[in-house]
This record gives structure tokens, sequence and C-alpha cells, in this order.
């Protein structure tokens, strides 16, 4: 089904390369953001826009960078500063309203690994 | 700190059998509390959250301010019901729409 579409799938890095992730969503939400899946710890936030052409850094930021460009896209770079860059990487939308949180949509995630 | 915690890694019942997932929360303020679900080959999705008080596939989750807990039950498992659970937390007072997930928990209800 549509909604939000990650690519690739999979996404191999060589050391020292930045790699960039998509996330594409095609449901008019304001926000976006985008999380970290390791084994054992759940997800962790690694960045969030709340509109376009901003973002702010969620708990796990660094290594990583983002931009806002369009309300529909919000790309992830993995760069060679994030030294354990393999996992599993969600993209995630959602509406905004006052005083009540909204559900978040989820990709089907890119799994990144180190070559 | 703002933290999730669930601390089954792996619950695993019988058909039939009651079910509760555990999730206990810190948060000093007024938490919104979610419970969000990835059945096999599916995408991680919302299954309830508390300010609905609804119950969604027979699932239920009772906000316990005093215990800082919102565990999720069900009274009879079901086989389809075999999934990974995460919790998650809504910082109220925030407005930035921010989750904190747990660590996850997978349902493996055994026929």
């Amino acid at each position: 089904d549509g909604g939000i579409t990650q690519s690739p799938k999979y996404l191999f890095r060589k050391e020292g390369q930045n790699v960039t992730l998509s996330c594409e969503q095609n449901l008019n939400h304001d926000a976006m953001y985008w999380y970290r899946q390791d084994p054992g710890q759940g997800l962790r936030l690694i960045y969030y826009s709340q509109i376009v052409n901003d973002f702010q850094k969620g708990d796990i930021a660094e290594g990583y960078s983002v931009s806002r460009e369009k309300k529909e896209s919000f790309p992830l770079t993995v760069t060679s500063a994030q030294k354990n860059p393999t996992a599993f990487y969600l993209c995630a939308s959602s509406p905004r309203r006052q005083g009540v949180t909204q559900p978040q949509h989820f990709g089907d995630g890119t799994r990144l690994s180190i070559l | 700190a703002q933290r999730v915690t669930q601390p089954e890694k792996l619950l695993s019942v019988f058909k039939g059998a009651p079910v509760e997932l555990k999730c206990n929360y810190s948060y000093s303020g007024s938490p919104e509390l979610f419970w969000y679900v990835q059945y096999s080959r599916q995408r991680l999705q919302l299954l309830l959250r508390h300010i609905s008080r609804e119950s969604i596939k027979g699932f239920t989750a009772d906000l316990n301010k005093g215990e800082t807990s919102f565990h999720l039950k069900k009274p009879f498992a079901q086989e389809e019901d075999s999934a990974m659970y995460y919790c998650a937390l809504s910082p109220g007072s925030s407005n930035t729409g921010k989750l904190i997930f747990g660590q996850g928990t997978t349902l493996q209800v055994k026929p």
C-alpha cells in the first residue's frame, strides 16, 4: 500500500562513505521522523521535522543529517562519522494537531549494512 | 528522564490463554501512551492509544498513573496475535509528536 515509501530496502556502505536513505509520503502529513531499530533496544529517534524547512535532533543524531525541502520528502544521510551504522532504519509521518499527539504511520524500513 | 520499559523480551502463551504485556513508564507530567504492533512481514502500526479507551482486536490497555503502567491485555490469545509489540510514550506537554519507545516484546501464541 502507499502512504510512506522508503528506499532502498537494503543498502550497503563502505567505510568512509556517506549514504542517503529516502523517505517519501503521500499522506499530506506535516511531521516526519527517522528512527533506528537495533535488536533489544526498540526504536530510537534520530531526527524529526514538524514542518518544511525545519527539523530537530532526536536522541541519537550524531553521525546523521537530514533535510526537509519538501513536505513529502525527508531523506536521511548516514555520514562516515556514524561509527556503528549497521541497523534497520524506519521512517514515519504524522499529521499535526494542537494538544493531541497523532499516531505515526511507518514505512517498511531500510536495512543498512557495512561492507 | 523520560523512559518506557517493557520488561519481557519474549512472552509465550498457548492459544486461548490470557495475555498481559507489561509496560512501565517514567514521566513526571501527563503522558499520552500508545501500543504499536508489528506483525510478520507488515509495517509497524498503531494498535491502540489510552485516550481512545477502546478495545482493538480484543486488546485493552488502561493507564495507571499511580503505578505508571500501561499494560496491554487480552483475555483469550489467538495465534494471529503473534507479533512484536511496542509501548510508546508521548510527553503530553511537548506537542512535538515525538514518541519514546520501549524495547519491545515478542508475543508468541502457540497452537
